[in-house]
């Protein structure tokens, strides 16, 4: 098994709050990603990483930002969460050609 | 990266072999399939990757054929923990800028 951990697990808050949804991975990956996903609905990559210092959006666009000043940390933070944002987020990452490890998620709540 | 279509859900029953096939007609010649499992509330977990022909390990067999313009997935003996979704994906994994798109995928039910 990967070890890919994200925190929280899960997250109530309010309009308006700044959060950062924490991601990390002790396999030295270079790529890391994070998708959304409504339940029961499909992932979408909202941000990606070939390495350090290197960020990009995803197919679906998003009012988060990421950083990846660490190979093993890639946070995600939203400036001010409103309840559109409520959502399940998934943290992965992987080395080229290889398999995607994803976290264990962190469900998000916006009320 | 080749778009690929799946059922959108199955039912069967324990003990039962589950076959689930995947479209993906216009794969390119450097794509690999591969298929992933997802529970509620987790995160994808990757079951099984091939070319073509036949792949299998201790959880699942992949069966492509020779023009690789589908793929089946086979569980054999399902049980309940197996009701899930099932993805298939299609890229070229050896490509630095390969990033998986996830589609509907199938949601397997299995019933006692």
């Amino acid at each position: 098994e990967a070890d890919i951990y994200q925190t929280p697990r899960y997250l109530v808050i309010g309009t308006g709050k700044k959060i950062t949804l924490e991601c990390s991975q002790t396999m030295g990956h270079d790529k890391m990603y994070w998708y959304q996903q409504d339940p029961g609905m499909e992932l979408h990559l909202i941000h990606y990483s070939y390495g350090v210092n290197s960020t990009e959006k995803g197919d679906l666009s998003s009012e988060s930002t990421v950083s990846r000043i660490r190979t093993e940390h890639f946070p995600l933070t939203l400036e001010s969460a409103r309840p559109s944002h409520t959502s399940q987020y998934l943290c992965a990452s992987s080395v080229p050609g290889d398999t995607q490890y994803f976290g264990p998620g962190t469900r998000l709540t916006v009320l | 990266l080749a778009k690929t279509t799946q059922p959108i859900s199955m039912d069967s029953y324990e003990g039962q072999e589950v076959n689930i096939t995947c479209s993906h007609n216009n794969i390119a010649t450097n794509d690999y399939i591969t298929w992933y499992q997802q529970f509620p509330s987790q995160g994808p977990r990757f079951i099984i990757q091939g070319y073509k022909t036949k792949v299998t390990n201790e959880v699942a067999s992949l069966f492509i054929p020779a023009d690789r313009k589908s793929s089946t997935l086979s569980l054999p003996r399902v049980s309940l923990s197996d009701t899930a979704v099932y993805y298939c994906l299609v890229g070229d994994t050896q490509d630095s800028s390969y990033k998986l798109i996830f589609g509907s995928g199938t949601r397997l039910l299995v019933r006692p």
